[in-house]
Order: C-alpha cells, then structure tokens, then sequence
C-alpha cells in the first residue's frame, strides 16, 4: 500500500506486480515533464519523459501518462523487478525557462 | 549517450573551510549547468543555474557568496561551498544540458557533503 511519511511517501508493492507512482505538479504553464530514479548515494537517473501535447508514452516496461486538466503525471511500471526500488521523483519544467522543478519524490519498496 | 561526471563522490571538511565539487560533461558541451542540493529523504531542490562565461543565477535563499559557481567553459562547472558549516552537510548534485532542452538534462552522481 501506499502511506505518508514525514517526507518522502512510500509505495510498497509484491515483485512481479504493477507498480503505479502517481506526481501532482504545481504550474499549469509546465509543457515538458520528466521521471527520474533516484538509488541511494546517486544522482537521478532518467526513466521517461512526455512533453505536453501528448497524455500517454511508453518506455520498455514503463508507461507515463499525463492529464493537464487536473495537473497530474503517473508511473507505471509493469512487472516490478527488486531492481525497481528506488526513489522516483516527477520534474517539471517550461519551454525558455531553465532548470527543473522536483516533486516530493516516492519511495518504491519491492516486496519478495 | 550524455555522460556527467562529478567529482568528489563524497567529502569531509572541517567547518570553516571551504570545499570545491566539479561537474564536467563528458561527451557534449553543456551550455547550461545547474546545481541542486538534497537533504536526506527530501526532494532536490535547484540552488542555481550557470550559463557558460555568464554568472550564474542564484534560486531566492540561495546565497550567492556562500556558494560561488563558475561555469569557465561548456565542459566544466565548479561549486565551492565557503566557510563551511554543519548545516551545508547535504547531497549537492550538478546537471548539465546541452545546445536546447531537447538535448535533455544530464545529472551527476552527486557529492556527499560533511561538515564537522
């Protein structure tokens, strides 16, 4: 299930199942968005990206699906491998504009 | 593909002193490198971003003589944290981009940084 915590929310899921990490982002002027992996001790790793003239994209065992009307980008990644845990951050950013926006960031927990 | 390289992984100052973190890219000229700083179990957040031969752009909060960027040519950007303190212990991670957004954002691995 998914919970809370002071910081970073945690999403716990059984190997081999969907996992689905859901971002709520702030500026509706946002036209590029990005899903990062981030392991312990290292810089964020790229996953997928959707720019937003399109709502869905697909990677190799992800899928990024993004609805403008609410603000709302989610993860998916099919059949989850222990591999998988990580935490994955959303980031936003504008066309002319530099640097990106993190959101919060969820922690993926793979159960055995 | 684009590769960022930041160096050191990880350091240990005493407090006062003052701390150098390189990011270079490796296989493209980066006309644009920010830096982002990440406390543990927290989001990243953008500290500031420099532009090739231009001074870099501070986020509000952000002190600009307390961390000073130089960003001399498109492969090499440096932070220096200055006079140190326990409370700039944190994860400092530096990204680079290339000629347009399209190029994407490339990240470091990061610098564990502590002050004692």
């Amino acid at each position: 299930g998914e919970s809370v915590g002071l910081h970073l929310p945690t999403l716990s899921v059984q190997e081999g199942d969907n996992s689905i990490i859901n971002c709520a982002y702030s500026n509706s002027a946002s036209d590029y968005f990005i899903w990062y992996k981030q392991e312990s001790g290292k810089g964020p790793q790229f996953i997928i990206d959707i720019r937003s003239n399109m709502d869905k994209r697909q990677g190799q065992r992800v899928t990024v699906l993004l609805n403008k009307t609410v603000k709302h980008l989610s993860l998916q990644i099919a059949a989850t491998q222990p591999g998988d845990s990580a935490v994955y951050f959303c980031a936003e950013s504008i066309e002319g504009a530099d640097g990106l926006t993190f959101g919060k960031g969820t922690h993926l927990i793979i159960q055995p | 593909g684009a590769v960022v390289s930041q160096h050191p992984s990880r350091v240990i100052c005493k407090s006062g002193t003052s701390v150098k973190i390189e990011c270079r890219s490796l296989d493209f000229q980066a006309t644009t490198m920010f830096w982002y700083r990440q406390f543990p179990k927290q989001s990243l957040m953008l500290m500031a971003t420099s532009n090739e031969g231009s001074k870099a752009t501070y986020e509000q909060g952000v002190e600009k003589d307390k961390f000073l960027i130089n960003h001399a040519s498109l492969t090499l950007s440096t932070l220096t944290v200055t006079s140190a303190h326990p409370e700039d212990s944190s994860f400092y991670i530096c990204s680079a981009r290339g000629v347009d957004r399209d190029y994407g954002y490339t990240f470091g691995s990061g610098t564990r940084l502590t002050v004692v």
